[in-house]
């Protein structure tokens, strides 16, 4: 079965310092998402590319965040400088876009973020 | 802002109960509710969607139920085992927009053998 790959699956990095996430897709999906999630809340969008654009990055904190999908396929997700706040775990999803279908979304094992 | 509540947080049961959670969601602009479950050291994994009020879907053990004109969803699991122990997220999507999930903070299930 595809799946959708990320790494690290850990990362400890200090405060101040930068960090890059990275995520491939499952083949033929169009659109990437990349969600936080902070220990007792839901996951939450950060950005979502169709393709290689940008659709949704209305939640990433882009003075120390940037995401990037060069070719429309994998994916970096950066931070620049960390803070102890982005401790969280960080998920990358894909799915298929087809107009009036609610595709359901196939999720990575996610990076687990410390910030010390 | 857009809310997806979930209820309860948790919830410990024995091998054998049967247990059911709440995902409310707004009932306007609805175009999909979701549900996921999510293992420790796994990733989640889709168990349904649905898009019809009145809408019921099963899987095995596990079932869940829509009403998009209140504005709320159950998911239901008959006879747990430990094996269910899981979080279990719902999540809803817009008509119109580009299939952006918003998710609840998830139920934690447990279950004790």
């Amino acid at each position: 079965e595809a799946e959708v790959a990320q790494s690290p699956r850990y990362k400890i990095t200090e405060k101040s310092q930068a960090v890059a996430f990275w995520c491939d897709p499952i083949s033929g999906h169009a659109t990437l998402y990349w969600y936080r999630q902070i220990l007792g809340q839901g996951p939450e969008l950060l950005v979502q590319f169709q393709d290689e654009s940008v659709v949704d990055d209305s939640q990433l904190p882009k003075d120390r965040f940037s995401a990037e999908r060069l070719k429309g396929v994998d994916s970096t997700l950066k931070i620049q400088p960390a803070e102890l706040g982005d401790s969280a775990m960080y998920l990358c999803a894909s799915s298929l876009w087809r107009t009036g279908v609610p595709d359901g979304y196939t999720f990575g094992s996610g990076t687990r973020l410390t910030v010390v | 802002i857009l809310n997806v509540e979930q209820s309860p947080q948790s919830l410990h049961v024995q091998e054998g109960d049967s247990t059911n959670f709440t995902c409310s969601f707004p009932s306007s602009n609805f175009y999909a509710l979701h549900w996921y479950r999510w293992e420790t050291a796994k990733s989640p994994e889709a168990l349904f969607v649905m898009t019809l009020n009145g809408d019921e879907k099963k899987k095995g053990r596990i079932s869940a139920t829509l009403n998009t004109k209140e504005g709320y969803s159950y998911l239901y699991i008959k006879g747990s085992q430990p094996e269910d122990s899981a979080t279990y997220l719902c999540a809803w999507s817009s008509s119109g927009g580009y299939n952006k999930l918003i998710f609840g903070a998830g139920t934690r299930l447990a279950v004790h053998p």
